[in-house]
């Protein structure tokens, strides 16, 4: 079934290790993004690509990095993680301008 | 500054009601406006979309109007089912950003009973 996979769907992480939260479309979008969700703010987008080599900052990008060599990939990386980065993380895609974004099931994440 | 806001952090309608999901912004740039529906565990799906040269659009049981002189939107759902229970998040674009990042609202929390 075509879509987005998300890897790991969670993970328990200590401060100050790094992590890669994975994130694989196979419908040839050439735009992704990256949100995270939590209680009481909704979703907000940490970074974002609007085509393979380029990349964009969200609303929260901090302490996040992404990069974009292909058109299918778009990992989400965490230098040194803090507990205030316990969240779901969401990857999302979309064809284009003004496309509804598909999203994948998300990759929940905790921070000690 | 809140740009989306959804005012309402729950509803709770009977099956077979009208469920009314509102939905303000203030970005006057907003012109493409979607509503997502999330199950616990997984990630939003996308519903329904309006364009701002509309002030309504219909698929099904759903249909999203836009005012856009108040800045408002609201989803209608005509008959409410129990499948229903979800959260619904209102998002909105800037079309001529050249991207199509989209801002959220904090979503509502829809409960249909029997």
């Amino acid at each position: 079934i075509a879509g987005i996979t998300q890897a790991p769907t969670s993970q328990i992480l200590a401060a100050g290790r790094r992590m890669t939260l994975r994130c694989t479309q196979d419908m040839r979008h050439n735009a992704m993004y990256w949100y995270r969700q939590d209680l009481g703010l909704g979703l907000r987008l940490i970074h974002y690509s609007n085509t393979a080599g380029t990349t964009g900052k969200g609303e929260v990008p901090d302490g996040y990095s992404v990069s974009r060599a292909n058109t299918d990939d778009f990992p989400l990386t965490l230098a040194s993680a803090v507990p205030s980065q316990t969240s779901v993380y969401f990857c999302a895609s979309s064809e284009g301008l003004n496309q509804p974004q598909h999203f994948g099931d998300g990759t929940r994440l905790s921070i000690l | 500054d809140q740009q989306v806001k959804q005012n309402s952090p729950s509803l709770s309608v009977q099956e077979g009601r009208i469920s009314i999901l509102n939905c303000d912004y203030t970005n006057s740039m907003f012109d493409y406006f979607l509503w997502y529906k999330k199950y616990p565990a997984e990630g939003p799906t996308f519903l329904i979309s309006i364009s701002s040269i509309k002030d309504k659009n219909e698929d099904g049981r759903f249909t999203v109007f836009l005012n856009k002189s108040a800045k408002h939107l609201s989803l209608h759902i005509v008959p409410s089912q129990p499948g229903d229970s979800a959260v619904y998040f209102c998002a909105a674009s800037e079309g001529n950003s050249g991207y199509s990042t989209l801002t959220f609202g904090k979503g509502t929390m829809l409960l249909v009973s029997p």
